[in-house]
């Protein structure tokens, strides 16, 4: 089971470009690296997911450097409606168990 | 496009008495979960389900049961609640492929229990 670790609370301003950094040492050969977003009073919906190098989708990117100990998530020019807490989750986390770390707060500023 | 849907979204019980939160998905997904959120806190897992008919623990399953009759359904049951099950319920599915695992989850049930 790949434990995270990621920063506890982050904050940013509207336009910047926010990188939110997941460190998962014991990442498994076949484990994927998937990133989730949580709305106050609401739940967490898939953001972006990848495996190596570079991903990117319409939402963020994701950095995979070559030992896939470390992810980052990058959000560009953020708005205040970015303002979430961001869950890094690694692999299907010990089989079925699908476990959840304490996730980044991202405080967006006008 | 219903996704997974939970009901009821809030409850208040009093301690002691029991209830059944039911989650329903309409995307085939073989795996469910139940997750409690409390306040400012990530997510914990309570039961999940690998397919129908199989149920497994997860973090904290103490004080609550799972069921998974049908592959759409998810019952988590509160037999008797406590103050501490005071929390926000997050059910979930997902499909895999391969060891790639995305998960879609509800909107929530707020339950307090008094």
């Amino acid at each position: 089971l790949a434990k995270t670790t990621q920063p506890i609370s982050m904050d940013s301003y509207e336009g910047q470009e926010v990188n939110i950094t997941c460190s998962h040492n014991n990442i498994a050969t076949n484990d994927y690296i998937t990133w989730y977003q949580q709305f106050p009073s609401q739940g967490p919906r898939f953001i972006i997911q990848g495996y190596k190098t570079k991903v990117t989708n319409e939402v963020a990117s994701l950095f995979i450097p070559a030992d896939r100990k470390s992810s980052t998530l990058s959000l560009p020019r953020v708005s205040l409606s970015d303002t979430a807490v961001y869950y890094c989750l690694v692999g299907g986390a010990g089989g079925f168990k699908t476990i959840f770390g304490a996730g980044t707060r991202l405080f967006v500023k006008a | 496009n219903a996704g997974v849907t939970q009901t009821p979204k809030f409850r208040v019980l009093k301690t002691g008495q029991s209830m059944t939160l039911l989650c329903a998905q309409d995307m085939n997904h073989e795996y469910m979960y139940w997750y409690r959120q409390d306040p400012g806190m990530g997510l914990r897992l309570i039961h999940y389900s690998v397919g129908e008919g199989t149920t497994a623990k997860g973090e904290v399953p103490d004080g609550y049961n799972v069921s998974r009759l049908k592959k759409q359904n998810f019952l988590l049951g509160l037999e008797s609640a406590a103050p501490s099950q005071t929390s926000v319920y997050f059910c979930a599915s997902s499909y895999r492929v391969g060891s790639r695992n995305t998960i879609y989850f509800g909107e929530g049930s707020w339950l307090t229990v008094v």
